[in-house]
């Protein structure tokens, strides 16, 4: 059981490239989610998902866009990349239900954007 | 709104207690969580406690809730330089069909000798 895998580890964009981030989960977790972790501010959400198929805005969605495909799959995409969009994001999935809500999370991908 | 605060750093000598405090605003909380962050990892999470109860204590570490306050607190007994870490308060709120988590900014404790 690998959990919640993230890829890549680490990037680094020109201001205006895209990218996608993959994470992957062998949980069979139905709900997976997307953070973005900046100092003194902790974790915020970008997008979720409930399921396959679906997908909805989070905190700060401005400048990504994600898709789940499969149910075990959710992907990031940035299309033109800002240097605000330097971070380390987070990947977490979890499962409806589940007795204390927990949200199981990915290595972390470290982004920069110069 | 929704919000969780807690303070940026925390340094204690090895042995000595840590209790590291966070506070919330959204009285509907259904869970309250501690993550712990080592260097270069992702959040890993430490402990819980449902909102309807005050205390809850797992080995070296011990959650106390007051939810007329909204505080949260962890204290680790017996402070080891494994726990050096970042330690994220945060609370899970139930909304549509999901629960949505926030996180505080995270208390860097350190542990001196």
């Amino acid at each position: 059981n690998a959990g919640v895998t993230q890829t890549p580890k680490f990037r680094v964009l020109k201001t205006g490239q895209s990218m996608t981030l993959l994470c992957a989960q062998d949980m069979n977790h139905e709900y997976m989610y997307w953070y973005r972790q900046d100092p003194g501010m902790g974790l915020r959400l970008i997008h979720y998902s409930v399921g396959e198929g679906t997908t909805a805005k989070g905190e700060v969605p401005d400048g990504y866009n994600v898709s789940r495909l499969k149910k075990q799959n959710f992907l990031l995409g940035l299309e033109s990349a800002a240097p605000s969009q330097t971070s380390v994001y987070f990947c977490a999935s979890s499962y409806p239900g589940q007795r204390s809500d927990e949200q199981y999370f990915g290595p972390g991908t470290r982004l920069t954007v110069t | 709104g929704e919000d969780v605060e807690q303070s940026l750093f925390l340094s204690v000598r090895e042995g000595d207690s840590s209790v590291i405090n966070c506070t919330y605003t959204d009285s509907s909380s259904t869970y309250l969580y501690w993550y712990k962050q080592e260097p270069g990892a992702g959040l890993q999470l430490l402990t819980y406690i449902f909102s309807n109860m005050d205390m809850k204590q797992d080995q070296r570490l011990t959650v106390l809730l007051n939810k007329k306050d909204k505080h949260l607190s962890l204290r680790i007994a017996d402070t080891q330089t494994g726990d050096s870490a970042i330690y994220f308060c945060a609370e899970s709120i139930r909304y549509s069909s999901a629960s949505k988590i926030i996180f505080g900014s995270g208390t860097r404790l350190s542990i001196r000798p």
